[in-house]
């Protein structure tokens, strides 16, 4: 099945700098790769996600870059604010083997926290 | 609805007794997931129900851990003879199936908490 490793588990950037978070997976069928942001107390929320035609996707401050080649996925935050102080977590898409339907492999989360 | 919802937000009980969570995913997912998120940890993943296909319970980690999902819409989460591991912030979240780029939608969550 699908592995995702996610570096580093914790970031603290001063606040105006950027700040990017790096997965790696194993399955090279894996054809989506969603970011969810999760605020203390509340749900992961996606961000941002690209498909696995596309190299590079961004909105706003935030951008995500996939090297289909290396199998690694970033997440890159610009310009950070307070706000953005949250857990990050990757995740890849692709077909359990087993059971035959498409699920999300979920990283272990990166702490990210912007001082003022 | 428009999203995800999860009741209770939170829940106490006493260690022994059972619980329900309920999740009642966005109308027309055919996909819902539970995981289990203890304090500053990542996303552990508990059972996944697709339509009317035999759930994936891999994730569940013991027998007093059960699932259902009645007519293809809510689902509840049982915890029988709960014990103080058992607390943990539960989440469930729904999808699209099949191949698409579809990602999840989560809800808040049920803080559980065993006394």
């Amino acid at each position: 099945g699908e592995n995702v490793e996610q570096h580093p588990s914790t970031l603290s950037v001063q606040e105006g700098d950027s700040a990017v978070i790096k997965c790696t997976y194993s399955d090279s069928a894996s054809n989506y790769f969603p970011w969810y942001k999760q605020e203390l107390g509340k749900g992961p929320q996606l961000i941002i996600d690209i498909r696995s035609n596309v190299g590079e996707k961004k909105d706003q401050r935030i951008a995500v870059t996939l090297n289909k080649t290396a199998k690694h996925f970033s997440l890159h935050i610009t310009e950070t604010q307070p706000e953005d102080s949250a857990v990050y977590f990757c995740a890849a898409r692709s077909k359990d083997s087993g059971a035959g339907s498409y699920q999300l492999t979920f990283g272990k989360g990166t702490k990210l926290s912007v001082i003022p | 609805g428009a999203g995800v919802s999860q009741s209770p937000s939170n829940k106490v009980t006493e260690k022994g007794k059972d619980v329900e969570l309920r999740c009642d995913p966005i109308s027309g997912h055919t996909a819902l997931y539970w995981y289990r998120q203890s304090l500053g940890q990542g996303l552990e993943f508990l059972i996944y129900f697709q339509g009317n296909s035999a759930p994936d319970k891999s994730g569940l980690p013991s027998d007093r851990f059960s699932a259902e999902r009645t007519g293809g819409s809510v689902s509840t989460l049982t915890i029988q003879r709960t014990q103080q591991e058992d607390s943990a912030v539960y989440l469930c979240a729904s999808s699209l199936a099949g191949q698409g780029p579809y990602g999840y939608t989560f809800g808040s969550g049920t803080r559980l908490t065993v006394v």
